[in-house]
């Protein structure tokens, strides 16, 4: 119950493309959805992050969608740069109590140029 | 921008040696974590530690484990006698407290055990 589903597992886009990762959760504790960005031999960074009173966050070319009912949520990356060439990492945890991020397992980005 | 800073970036030790990592937070921060990465794997939590005490530990984070903040600025992570599965990434985080939920990484510590 604890575990975050993430697919797909490495995908590419073309540069002005949109990027969509989707993740899945069981647990209806979690409040918190953060995403994370990783260049390899780099710690997480955080990219965006939801709660789940809203549908929907935007901040810049990066997009949240949530959908609490069915208990997925994802990123869009709008006009696609090679530079978003990373993994990306949705997680989860019930936040107001310091918890744990559970994370999946991950996405490799590539945009090709 | 204030960050969490870890030392050493790379550490490799022999099994059955004692390591310890160390994480400076950001300085305003009251939340502390540990994360393993093994390579090409998930991030998974191994520790968080709140009012000088672990709040919750993985099943990963076993007696061979321990933290500390020795002091108002260093957190650290033991590991008593590293066994070659010890092998990973190690991320420390930290996060403000109350509302603002957010975790700030580290940019690791690349722990080999030979």
């Amino acid at each position: 119950q604890q575990q975050v589903k993430q697919s797909p597992q490495s995908l590419i886009v073309q540069k002005g493309g949109i990027s969509i990762i989707n993740c899945a959760y069981e647990n209806t504790a979690f409040d918190y959805f953060p995403w994370y960005q990783q260049f390899p031999g780099k710690g997480p960074a955080l990219l965006i992050a939801i709660r789940p009173d809203v549908s929907e966050k935007k901040e810049g070319r990066f997009t949240i969608s949530f959908n609490k009912s069915a208990k997925q949520f994802s990123l869009h990356i709008m006009d696609s740069q090679p530079g978003d060439s990373a993994t990306y990492f949705c997680a989860a945890s019930e936040g107001e109590y310091g918890n744990k991020l559970v994370f999946g397992a991950g996405t490799i980005l590539r945009v090709k140029s | 921008e204030p960050e969490v800073t870890q030392t050493p970036s790379h550490q490799v030790t022999q099994m059955g040696q004692e390591v310890i990592l160390r994480c400076v937070p950001i300085s305003n921060h009251l939340y502390f974590y540990w994360y393993r990465q093994i390579l090409g794997q998930k991030v998974e939590f191994l520790v968080s530690f709140y009012n000088n005490e672990i709040s919750e530990k993985s099943e990963i984070f076993d007696d061979q484990f321990s933290v500390e903040r020795p002091d108002g600025s260093n957190f650290t992570l033991k590991i008593r006698s590293t066994k070659l599965e010890d092998s990973a990434m190690y991320f420390c985080a930290s996060r403000l407290q109350g509302n603002d939920y957010e975790q700030y990484f580290g940019p690791g510590t690349r722990l080999t055990v030979t």
